[in-house]
């Protein structure tokens, strides 16, 4: 199985903030990388597919970047409405895993 | 536009079955892959599975093989996720999700399961 790993676990920051969220796949993925975000008690939401496509409807402040085992999500200027976890998960072999989670908390 | 609509809330004592349904309106099921993701409480997201409506063809991670079914019925374009004998530990959040273009591009509302004594 391909194990994803998200750093930080957590961060805080501030509205208007640059944040960026790392995942690593244990082996290569090529680009089927895919982040989502979770608001508690909600479903999750698809940002980016195929580690840089947005998702219909996302902000452009979300981008995607990366290939092969290392990606990035990087959120350009932090909204009040961005603070939450955000997962990737890979779709490159089943089964599709999903890294642990990245909790985006308000400094 | 897609709506996955998944069954309601359950309380199930240990022991006992299951079986959770996801419904789907406004696409064509039988084209894409739907697949369950387990949240326990307070915890990340676990990919259990999935499944292709057309054949049927199902794909099960090894942490649930064996732990789980899931199932179709086309005729009314719903997925089914079952359990034979729920566990304390099968208490969780667990949500349905079509995968598109190589990610869950539209999950269910998700469907609480509450195992106790």
């Amino acid at each position: 199985d391909i194990q994803m790993t998200q750093s930080p676990s957590s961060v805080s920051a501030s509205v208007g903030d640059r944040v960026t969220i790392t995942c690593r796949a244990s082996q290569d993925i090529s680009s089927w990388l895919a982040w989502y975000q979770q608001k508690p008690g909600k479903a999750p939401n698809l940002l980016i597919y195929g580690a840089s496509s947005l998702h219909s409807g996302v902000p452009s402040r979300f981008s995607g970047s990366g290939s092969g085992t290392d990606f990035t999500l990087t959120i350009s200027s932090l909204q009040p409405e961005d603070f939450a976890t955000y997962y990737c998960q890979q779709a490159n072999s089943f089964p599709f895993n999903f890294g642990q989670g990245t909790k985006l908390e308000i400094k | 536009e897609v709506q996955l609509v998944q069954s309601g809330a359950e309380v199930k004592k240990p022991g006992e079955s299951l079986k959770i349904s996801c419904k789907d309106s406004g696409y064509s099921f039988t084209n894409y892959w739907i697949g369950w993701v387990r949240q326990m409480p307070g915890r990340g997201l676990e990919w259990m599975g999935i499944i292709y409506p057309g054949d049927s063809d199902t794909r099960y991670s090894p942490s649930f093989q064996g732990q789980v079914t899931i199932s179709v019925d086309k005729s009314i374009s719903t997925a089914y996720l079952q359990w034979s004998s729920l566990k304390a530990s099968d208490t969780a959040m667990y949500y349905c999700a079509r995968h598109r273009n190589n990610a869950y591009d539209s999950w269910g509302q998700g469907t609480l399961v509450t195992v106790s004594s």
